[in-house]
C-alpha cells in the first residue's frame, strides 16, 4: 500500500536552529517524493521535490531509498518558516495523484 | 486571479442534504484534482479528471461524485450527507497528466449538522 508517514504534528524550534521534518514512505516502486508548505492564510504549494535536488529557500531534502525516508532539512531556521509542511508521493502510473502525510507545524520562535 | 478559484468558501448544510462545489483550475491546466482535509484523515485523494475524463481514483465514497466540463471547470457533488463529511475540499490543477507540481485553490469548508 502507498502511504506517507510523517511522525511529528508539531515540530518547535527556536530562530537559528536546525530543523528537521521527518517522513516515511511505503511504496513497492520508484516513487516521486515531494515537500508542499502552507503558511498562514496562504494556499498549500509546492516547495520541493526530490528530482530536482533544488534547494527553496535553504530547504533541501534526499531522497534515501534504503530507509524509505524524504526528510527535509534546514541548516539556519528563521521565523518565516512557520508554516504547515506536507510529505506527499506520486506513484507511478498514468496518474498524478498525490498521496500526502498528515502533516507537521512548524514553529520557529525567537 | 489566474490561480485555481474554488466557490463557495464555506458551506452550512444539514444531514441528508446534497451539496456542489466548484472549481476553476489555473489558466491551461487540464487535470483537476480533489482532495479531502479532515482532522482525523488528514489531506486524502479523492480523484483526479484530465480534460474530462476521470483518470484515478481515490477513496472517494459512493455518495460522492465529480466532473469535468468542456470549459474545464470542475464539481464535486456530495450527497446524502453525513457529520463525517465536513471536512475542508480542496481542488488542484495542473497542466497534464501527469504533472509534477499541483496548484492548489483556497479550498471549500463543508461543516454539515
Amino acid at each position: 500500500a502507498q502511504r506517507v508517514t510523517q511522525p511529528e504534528k508539531l515540530l518547535s524550534v527556536f530562530k537559528g536552529a536546525p530543523v528537521e521534518l521527518k517522513c516515511n514512505y511505503s511504496y513497492s516502486g520508484s516513487p516521486e517524493l515531494f515537500w508542499y508548505v502552507q503558511y498562514s492564510r496562504q494556499r498549500l504549494q509546492l516547495l520541493l521535490r526530490h528530482i530536482s535536488r533544488e534547494s527553496i529557500k535553504g530547504f533541501t531534502a534526499d531522497l534515501n531509498k534504503g530507509e524509505t525516508s524524504f526528510h527535509l532539512k534546514k541548516p539556519f531556521a528563521q521565523e518565516e518558516d512557520s508554516a504547515m509542511y506536507y510529505c506527499a508521493l506520486s506513484g507511478s502510473g498514468n496518474t498524478g495523484k498525490l498521496i500526502f502525510g498528515q502533516g507537521t507545524t512548524l514553529q520557529v520562535k525567537p | 486571479d489566474s490561480g485555481v478559484t474554488q466557490t463557495p468558501k464555506h458551506l452550512i448544510t444539514a444531514t441528508g442534504q446534497r451539496v456542489t462545489l466548484r472549481c476553476s483550475p489555473r489558466s491551461g491546466d487540464l487535470s483537476v484534482y480533489w482532495y479531502q482535509q479532515s482532522l482525523d484523515q488528514g489531506l486524502q485523494f479523492l480523484i483526479q479528471y484530465y480534460n474530462g475524463e476521470e483518470r484515478a481514483k481515490g477513496n472517494i465514497l459512493e455518495r460522492f461524485s465529480a466532473q469535468q466540463f468542456p470549459d474545464l471547470h470542475s464539481e464535486l457533488n456530495l450527497s446524502s450527507l453525513e457529520l463525517g463529511d465536513s471536512a475542508l475540499y480542496f481542488c488542484a490543477s495542473s497542466p497534464g497528466l501527469v504533472s509534477y507540481e499541483q496548484y492548489f485553490g483556497p479550498g471549500t469548508r463543508l461543516t454539515v449538522t
